[in-house]
């Protein structure tokens, strides 16, 4: 079954650079069917989608207007996995990252159904 | 945005018993609606999908409806293993949105 495996620091001091990596396992990041994104969770914020990244021919991205002067979400088909680089933290970035596939659906209808979650990473920004 | 606004914020019933969550959204979202449980240290897992289609695996009395901006989720006989919160999720367009969550517990 698809498993996706995060990996990345807990702790970012304020100003500087959240990074994580999400392994995937039972898929390709190269999908033409599913999207790869990334979701954070945080008691003031509650469920927070940042921003996804997808293949369809070519590579495209779609980001939060909240964060999308500070967000990068990038693949790496070599090691078929997905990353987020969030810049410029605060510690109002404190909370829950959880990397999540959207499986898609093979019709040419509206879908998206985010079936499969990482564990989820805590980051604390804080110096 | 579209804003997803879910009641009630939080519940309590007997086990048996039928619980019943509604989810409205600030425009129409046709039926670009899913539904999430999520346990206490657990992600989110998807349950219901296009407002009333159940995810493969997922237990028959778990049920959704609506469409539109009107939306319910029910759990027809609560089960001590249902206590989680629950979030409805709009795609019609982006930025994807949550529901602030109902958290249900056994009375």
């Amino acid at each position: 079954q698809v498993q996706l495996q995060q990996s990345g620091p807990g702790l970012v001091k304020p100003s500087q650079t959240l990074s994580l990596t999400c392994a995937i396992s039972g898929d390709s990041v190269s999908s033409n069917s599913a999207a790869w994104n990334w979701i954070r969770q945080s008691p003031s914020r509650g469920l927070e989608w940042l921003g996804r990244t997808y293949y369809r021919s070519r590579w495209s991205n779609d980001y939060a207007v909240s964060v999308k002067s500070r967000i990068t979400i990038k693949a790496d088909t070599s090691k078929n996995q997905f990353s987020l680089q969030l810049n410029s933290v605060t510690p109002e970035d404190t909370a829950v990252y959880y990397c999540v596939r959207d499986r898609g659906c093979s019709s040419t209808r509206k879908c998206l159904y985010m079936d499969v979650w990482g564990k989820g990473t805590t980051v604390t920004v804080s110096s | 945005d579209i804003q997803m606004t879910q009641s009630p914020s939080s519940l309590s019933a007997s086990v048996g018993h039928r619980v019943t969550i509604t989810c409205q959204a600030s425009q129409d979202i046709s039926n670009y609606l899913n539904w999430y449980q999520q346990k206490p240290g657990k992600a989110p897992k998807l349950l219901i999908y296009d407002a009333s289609n159940l995810e493969t695996g997922v237990p028959s009395r778990f049920s959704g409806s609506g469409s539109g901006t009107d939306f319910t989720f029910t759990i027809s006989s609560l089960q001590p293993e249902d206590i989680a919160t629950y979030f409805c999720q709009h795609y019609d367009n982006l930025p994807l949105t949550f529901g602030g969550g109902t958290k249900v517990e056994i009375k």
